[in-house]
């Protein structure tokens, strides 16, 4: 069975500081990872995935996160958080089996102007 | 080019009415799945159906909820009786499918309110 865990339910970092937000994965098969954001009263959009090939994979606005096999996480960072990335991240798995999804509980931005 | 259509935005029922939320997937996705969402909490899943076929509806309570995905038209989460607890924003996602690699694709979902 796979899971996800976000460390940090509410994050909050100051305009302009580094954004890292925590993913952990359990999976017995290789995984795909995916991060999503929703902003308020709007559904999920994807941010970023990792399916194969470079670990360190680039998203929409300025979003990075990088595929650590061995410590089974997929962290997402950003250098420099703008105002504008106040939002709920989720982080998500699903493999080659199945084409089922498990979303992990949510990490909510707050950026402190 | 439009994306994952749910409608309506906002639902509100009473006590003991029928509440029905429609998906129309993405063009050319044949893979559609239900989410339910409460303040303060992750997504919970609900269940995942193909054309005409249930694949997956473990997240499903047993009794009131049922959900289906014809050959012709949307998906449709249907809810008899509601009740207070069903409250919630109920969000449809849809993929190509394949391997598990295709992303879901989210719709904008649909907030019940029971009162």
């Amino acid at each position: 069975a796979q899971s996800v865990t976000q460390l940090g339910s509410h994050v909050s970092v100051s305009e302009g500081a580094l954004v890292l937000l925590r993913c952990n994965y359990s999976s017995s098969v290789p995984p795909y990872l995916f991060w999503y954001v929703q902003y308020p009263n709007q559904g999920l959009q994807l941010l970023l995935k990792y399916t194969t090939g470079a670990t360190l994979v680039k998203g929409i606005n300025g979003f990075e996160a990088e595929f650590k096999k061995s410590e089974t996480s997929f962290h997402l960072t950003k250098p420099s958080a703008h105002m504008s990335d106040a939002a709920e991240y989720f982080c998500a798995v699903s493999t080659n089996t199945g084409n089922q999804f498990y979303f992990g509980t949510g990490t909510s931005l707050t950026v402190i102007p | 080019n439009a994306g994952v259509m749910q409608n309506p935005r906002h639902l509100v029922r009473r006590r003991g009415q029928e509440a029905r939320l429609r998906c129309s997937p993405m063009k050319g996705h044949s893979h559609v799945y239900w989410y339910r969402q409460l303040p303060e909490e992750g997504l919970k899943f609900m269940v995942y159906l193909q054309k005409e076929n249930i694949i997956d509806e473990s997240g499903m309570p047993k009794e009131r909820f049922s959900a289906e995905f014809p050959k012709e038209g949307p998906s449709i989460l249907r809810i008899q009786q509601v009740v207070r607890g069903d409250s919630a924003a109920y969000f449809c996602a849809s993929s190509l499918g394949g391997e598990g690699n295709s992303p879901l694709h989210f719709g904008n979902g649909t907030r019940l309110t029971v009162t």
